[in-house]
This record gives structure tokens, C-alpha cells and sequence, in this order.
């Protein structure tokens, strides 16, 4: 069974520009989550959806922003990018949420702003 | 809020040394508890959970026990291989917060 697939692996940005990241859940699983990883830093919560709403955020600001598609597939979006966003993000599923429910990690996007 | 605090790190041991990693939280309500893993290079894979106070997680011949006098979570291991070589986050979910929060992380390293 295939587990949480993201892309692209790594993507380079000028600083300004846009970067779209994609994320493909574990079959069966409907909620998707958005953590970021900086270089030297522990894991930050980004964002969480569930049956396509978003249900929580981090305290990230608005140019952060995602969606979850119908078949449960998520995309993140970072505007207006800033050097220091340069980042692993990671994207993780799960069933339905729950506080004991294993939530599952893909393998991340690099992403470098230049 | 919800935190958890781990041992900084970098750890580092000799193969077949025992291993301790600290690892307490401050949560309301009754949190589930997890330790993940991050070889290098790679994203983040499960190590072992615990759901209620007293369950112990283990996998892969590490373990940790949920202890909720002591607010603790710490992972042990009794003889340690370099291939364990990591980063170790500790995390909790639920505790009236709907969503997985991390520990900082601790680096291992094991030599030869």
C-alpha cells in the first residue's frame, strides 16, 4: 500500500515568488496535515484538513495557505516568499482525527528560496 | 497549552550502550503520546505510541511507558546499533488540542 506521497522533492524559488507543494493521503485517509521543518528548528504546525475544510492552523501567516481536493489530495501554497521560509515541509494523513489515531508522514518537499 | 520538552541533544553513544531519552508534557485532559523517528535525509516514520497512562509503546526493541504522575514519556533501548542513528521527537496528541504537537528533537549518534 502506498503511503503519503509528496511533490515536488525539492523546489527552488526566487524570493516573491510562489510555491504550490502537493500531497497525496494514504488511501482511506481523510484528514491531511502541513508541518514545516526548519533547518535547525523542530516541526511546526501549518495546517490540518478534513473532508476539505480546514479545521486548525498554526500560527503561520496568511500567505500560508492550502486546500484539500475531493479526493482528499491537499496542496500548500506559500506567497510572497521570504528567504526564511525556506524549508522541509511535510505533509502527513490520517483517518478521520482522533488523539490516538497514528498519523502517518510523507518523505517532505525541500523547499529553497533564493 | 499543550508542550512537550525533550533532552537536548546530540547524544552520543557506543554500539550496545543503553539508551535514554527524556521526554515530559504539559497537557490538560488525557493526551495520546508518540515517539517518531527521522533518519537522515528522510521524512518521519512512527516509532511507538501510547493512548492511556500506564500503556507502554515498543518497537524495533525500543520502549516507552505513558506515566501521568510524572508527565513523562521517556524512550529506552537496551542496546543500541548504529543503524539507530536519528532524530527522536517526542509528540503528543488530543489534550483539548486537535492536532500532533513535537518536541524539539534529539539527535543520536552510535559508533562503532
Amino acid at each position: 500500500e502506498a503511503g503519503v506521497t509528496q511533490s515536488p522533492t525539492h523546489l527552488i524559488k526566487t524570493r516573491g515568488q510562489q510555491a504550490t507543494l502537493r500531497c497525496s493521503p494514504i488511501s482511506g485517509h481523510t484528514s491531511v496535515y502541513w508541518y514545516q521543518q526548519a533547518l535547525g528548528l523542530g516541526l511546526q504546525f501549518l495546517l490540518w484538513y478534513d473532508e476539505g475544510e480546514e479545521r486548525n492552523r498554526g500560527n503561520f501567516p496568511p500567505r500560508f495557505s492550502g486546500r484539500q481536493f475531493p479526493n482528499y489530495s491537499s496542496e500548500l501554497n506559500v506567497n510572497a516568499l521570504e528567504l526564511e521560509d525556506s524549508a522541509l515541509y511535510l505533509c502527513a494523513s490520517s483517518i478521520q482525527w482522533s488523539s490516538g489515531n497514528t498519523i502517518y508522514f510523507g518523505e517532505g518537499s525541500w523547499l529553497t528560496v533564493v | 497549552g499543550n508542550s512537550v520538552t525533550q533532552m537536548e541533544g546530540p547524544v552520543t553513544l557506543s554500539e550496545e550502550a543503553f539508551l535514554t531519552i527524556n521526554c515530559t508534557y504539559t497537557a490538560t485532559g488525557y493526551p495520546s503520546l508518540f515517539w517518531y523517528v527521522q533518519y537522515p535525509g528522510e521524512g518521519l516514520q512512527l516509532l511507538l505510541k501510547a493512548t492511556k497512562a500506564d500503556d507502554k509503546g515498543s518497537n524495533k526493541g525500543f520502549e516507552a511507558t505513558y506515566r501521568k504522575e510524572t508527565t513523562s514519556f521517556h524512550l529506552e533501548k537496551g542496546s543500541v546499533q548504529v543503524s539507530d542513528s536519528a532524530v527522536y521527537f517526542c509528540a503528543l496528541s488530543g489534550g483539548g488540542y486537535n492536532k500532533l504537537i513535537f518536541g524539539a528533537g534529539t539527535r543520536l549518534a552510535v559508533h562503532p
